[in-house]
């Protein structure tokens, strides 16, 4: 069963530049999460999307943004890029009954802003 | 504010050692509780998952136990390896009805052969 898939893996934009990140979940699974990591502040949800419709946001400005298809593939975007958006932007899968189910995560999409 | 803290933030300890890593929080009306390795540079890998109705789960020689009433969480390592180096997070789920997860700081865990 194939897990979580995150493209890229790596990428390097500079200042200015929006920026698009993929995830596909496991499948089967109808609850996509993302989340930032950074050294100083560590893992911070940013949100979740259920039968593409977002279910829950963290404390992120306007820039960042996501959305889901009908096929629980998500992207999320992150317009306007400055320097501290650099990290790790992890994304998690599950079945996503609300009932506090086990999440799987993938590997991660490593942003480098210049 | 819901917080999650882990201590220590980083431990050491020689082969074969059993070992306990921490997590407190400070919100008890948790719905579940998550415990995560990562080694450096990759994704979370799932550990195991106590539900709120549960004291402990066991996984080979991985035992997480959860007391909600005192806010704590404890992962035991049984016979440690080489292998069980990462940091290790836990993550309760404070939010019914999503799949929020609020994450600690992790322990930085190091087995010397």
């Amino acid at each position: 069963k194939a897990g979580v898939t995150q493209t890229p893996r790596y990428l390097i934009k500079t200042r200015g530049q929006q920026v698009t990140l993929s995830c596909s979940p496991i499948s089967g699974h109808r609850s996509v999460s993302w989340y930032q990591q950074t050294p100083g502040q560590g893992l911070q949800f940013l949100f979740e999307y259920f039968s593409e419709t977002q279910r829950n946001k963290g404390n992120f400005p306007g820039r960042f943004s996501g959305r889901q298809f009908s096929n629980s593939r998500s992207e999320m975007n992150v317009s306007t890029l400055e320097l501290g958006d650099s990290a790790l932007y992890l994304c998690a899968s599950s079945l996503g009954l609300g009932d506090g189910g086990e999440l799987f995560f993938g590997e991660g999409s490593r942003l480098t802003v210049l | 504010k819901q917080e999650v803290t882990q201590i220590p933030a980083a431990l050491s300890v020689p082969e074969g050692e059993n070992l306990v890593l921490n997590c407190s929080f400070t919100d008890s009306a948790i719905y579940n509780l998550q415990w995560f390795r990562q080694d450096p540079g990759k994704g979370l890998t799932s550990l195991l998952l106590i539900q709120s109705s549960q004291r402990e789960q066991t996984s080979g020689r991985l035992n997480a136990s959860l007391d909600k009433s005192s806010g704590r969480s404890t992962l035991y390592i049984a016979a440690s390896q080489p292998g069980d180096s990462a940091t290790y997070l836990c993550a309760p789920n404070f939010n019914f009805g999503n799949e929020k997860l609020t994450f600690g700081t992790g322990t930085r865990l190091t087995i010397i052969p």
